[in-house]
């Protein structure tokens, strides 16, 4: 069974500090995928990372895809309370159409 | 465009009776998935829809839960007998081709099941 574990699974915050969630594997996943999920909604994707060593930057938000392809991490700088929500990394299984998801990080940043 | 809708959004009901959570993708996408997530947690892949066939349902439970979709567009999800453990918020996504590589799943905003 393929699993994908989120730490921390918890994280409080002060406004303006930097965090780091982690998304591990033993499985190889063809990409990988980071969500945000608001209270009473659904996710919603914000980036995809595809190549093994990949960085990708979205504003504050800083991904990566591990080299082997197993692991990732998004890493927020100068967090805001707008960041507030629940952090979903996916893989998408290789040959399939499956996605796994992590088992979630719950962001809280404080005014 | 609007996009992914499920009704209804909220469904309490009795242990042992039967439900339909229902399923509206964006227009045209080809791909439809339904997921399950217990309590903020992450999400549990149910059953993937290529057009009108589930190439794959091991991602159900048990054989009490079962889903259709017609015409492409529209899926249903069936709970027959529900328990207590059914409990949770049921999510559905859909997307444009559904290969498993790049594609962005839009997901609606769930059907919260109870079961008492």
């Amino acid at each position: 069974t393929q699993l994908l574990e989120q730490s921390p699974q918890f994280l409080s915050i002060q406004e303006g500090e930097n965090l780091t969630v982690y998304c591990n594997s033993s499985s190889v996943f063809s990409s990988l995928q980071w969500y945000r999920q608001e209270p009473g909604e659904g996710p919603v994707l914000l980036v995809t990372v595809v190549t093994g060593g990949e960085v990708k930057k979205l504003k504050r938000l800083t991904f990566q895809f591990g080299d082997a392809r197993k692991d990732s991490s998004l890493h927020i700088t100068a967090a805001q309370p707008g960041d507030t929500g629940l952090y979903l990394c996916a893989g998408a299984v290789t040959g399939t159409y499956k996605y796994i998801f992590g088992t979630g990080t719950r962001l809280k940043v404080l005014a | 465009g609007a996009g992914v809708s499920q009704s209804p959004s909220n469904k309490v009901t009795e242990k042992g009776k039967d439900v339909e959570l229902r399923c509206d993708p964006i227009s045209g996408h080809t791909a439809l998935y339904w997921y399950r997530q217990s309590l903020g947690q992450g999400l549990e892949f149910l059953i993937y829809f290529q057009g009108n066939s589930a190439p794959d349902k091991s991602g159900l439970p048990s054989d009490r839960f079962s889903a259709e979709r017609t015409g492409g567009s529209v899926s249903t999800l069936t709970i027959q007998r529900t328990q207590q453990e059914d409990s949770a918020v049921y999510l559905c996504a859909s997307s444009w081709q559904g290969s498993g590589r790049y594609n962005e799943q839009f997901f609606g905003p769930g059907t919260r099941l109870t079961v008492l």
